[in-house]
């Protein structure tokens, strides 16, 4: 399976600031899915990006997939304590739908 | 809609010993299932492909032959350890696929 690069990988800031994490790789996936892992669950599902250069908005959360589907970013803004979790991308091959996880970003928002 | 279960949650067993872990997708049918491991502090692994009607398929470096899979229905695919070892001890995440993956709560299985 593919390597996705994800970055930061642990991400600390104040309630009301941005913050943008990023998911990078040398493969080009069919789609790439964002998640949100809380301590003891399962990810849930966040947003799934498919096409080069989309752009998807969810209330505070923006995501993009690049137009040569090989990396993405999701930009918070004005993140809340609700936001704090596990962050993880994932990119889904073409053949198999085996999705490829990155090393996820831990991501704490301060009250 | 998209709901998937997994029993038990949580478990406790000897060394030597053989654990199940279910997976169930409770409003939709799955012919892929998927089964992954996380250590803490790391991110998830692919196990293994759970096909309805056909044998797993498994990662590289994946023994089949102690983490049995077997995915009875269009509903439901199970994981057994077999002679479980404290090494064994993790999160087993199981996840179903209609479009998009969905991912059951977990389980953690921790070896004596």
């Amino acid at each position: 399976t593919q390597l996705l690069e994800q970055s930061p990988q642990f991400l600390s800031i104040q309630e009301g600031e941005n913050l943008t994490v990023y998911c990078n790789s040398s493969s080009v996936f069919s789609s790439l899915q964002w998640y949100r892992q809380e301590p003891g669950e399962g990810p849930v599902l966040l947003v799934t990006v498919v096409t080069g250069g989309e752009v998807k908005k969810l209330k505070r959360l923006t995501f993009q997939f690049g137009d040569a589907r090989k990396d993405s970013s999701l930009h918070i803004t004005a993140a809340q304590p609700g936001d704090t979790g596990l962050y993880l991308c994932a990119g889904e091959g073409s053949n198999d739908y085996k999705l490829s996880f990155g090393a996820g970003t831990t991501v704490t928002v301060r009250a | 809609g998209a709901v998937v279960s997994q029993h038990p949650s949580r478990v406790i067993c000897k060394s030597g010993t053989s654990v199940k872990i279910e997976c169930r997708s409770l409003d939709f049918q799955a012919t892929t299932m998927f089964w992954y491991r996380q250590f803490p502090k790391q991110s998830l692994m692919l196990m293994a492909t759970s096909n309805e009607g056909s044998k797993a398929t498994y990662e590289q470096g994946v023994e089949k032959d102690k983490f049995l899979i077997n995915h009875a229905s269009l509903t439901l695919s199970t994981l057994t350890v077999t002679s479980a070892h404290p090494e064994d001890s993790s999160f087993y995440i199981c996840s179903a696929r209609v479009n998009e993956q969905f991912f059951g709560p977990g389980t953690r299985l921790t070896v004596l």
